[in-house]
């Protein structure tokens, strides 16, 4: 099964400000998920996008999904400090549905 | 519903021993995941199963691992023996359905394995 890439791996940034984090994966997929986890805790469910869809929003969430170019970003607008923690996508490998998670973004807003 | 639990949360043990790690889905979702999280190789899928029935154990490492669901509401990760390499934080998730129509995993809090 493949394993979506996330970059950067790290991005610190001030309270206020977007953070932008990509996704990148290697064959086909049916749905990506993005995720995140605090420190310590379990991952929770952000976004999921189907692979016929282009974009999803949810609150301050905005997820693209460019299949051609097998990437997804996830934008988080006038971030906050509770936004700090590690987000994940998750691709499945377009045949079993089955995610599965890459390494990571660790994000810290700082306030 | 409490969401997904785990137990123990902390576990701290000698290499040789046994180590069980429990789970409880939430209620009514059809697929338990097992998943286990370390800084060198990030979240790994180890087991997952669907009606009780393991569907997928490539991702198991070794034979010293073994998973079980005696039931739609109980699950467990054995490890016999342990032995320090695998200390990491174990991962239980549920999702009502994959497929067309797939639904988010939940996941619960984890369980911190410390071998010794």
């Amino acid at each position: 099964s493949q394993q979506g890439e996330e970059d950067p791996q790290a991005l610190s940034i001030q309270e206020g400000e977007n953070a932008t984090m990509n996704c990148s994966y290697k064959t086909s997929i049916n749905n990506l998920q993005w995720y995140r986890q605090n420190s310590g805790r379990g991952l929770v469910h952000l976004i999921l996008i189907r692979s016929n869809e282009r974009e999803k929003h949810s609150g301050r969430l905005r997820v693209t999904l460019d299949t051609s170019k097998k990437s997804s970003s996830l934008l988080i607008t006038a971030s906050r400090a509770a936004d700090t923690a590690s987000y994940f996508c998750a691709t499945d490998d377009g045949g079993s549905y089955i995610p599965t998670f890459g390494r990571g973004t660790s994000l810290i807003v700082h306030p | 519903d409490a969401g997904v639990i785990q137990s123990p949360r902390h576990e701290v043990t000698e290499m040789g021993q046994e180590v069980t790690l429990r789970c409880k889905p939430i209620s009514g979702h059809d697929y338990l995941f097992w998943y286990r999280q370390t800084m060198m190789r990030g979240l790994e899928l180890l087991i997952y199963f669907n009606n009780n029935v393991p569907i997928d154990d490539s991702g198991m490492p070794e034979d010293r691992f073994s998973a079980k669901m005696p039931n739609a509401s109980f699950s467990t990760l054995k490890i016999q023996p342990s032995e320090p390499r695998d200390s990491a934080v174990y991962f239980c998730a549920s999702s009502p359905r994959i497929g067309e129509s797939s639904y988010e995993q939940y996941f619960g809090p984890g369980t911190r394995l410390t071998v010794t």
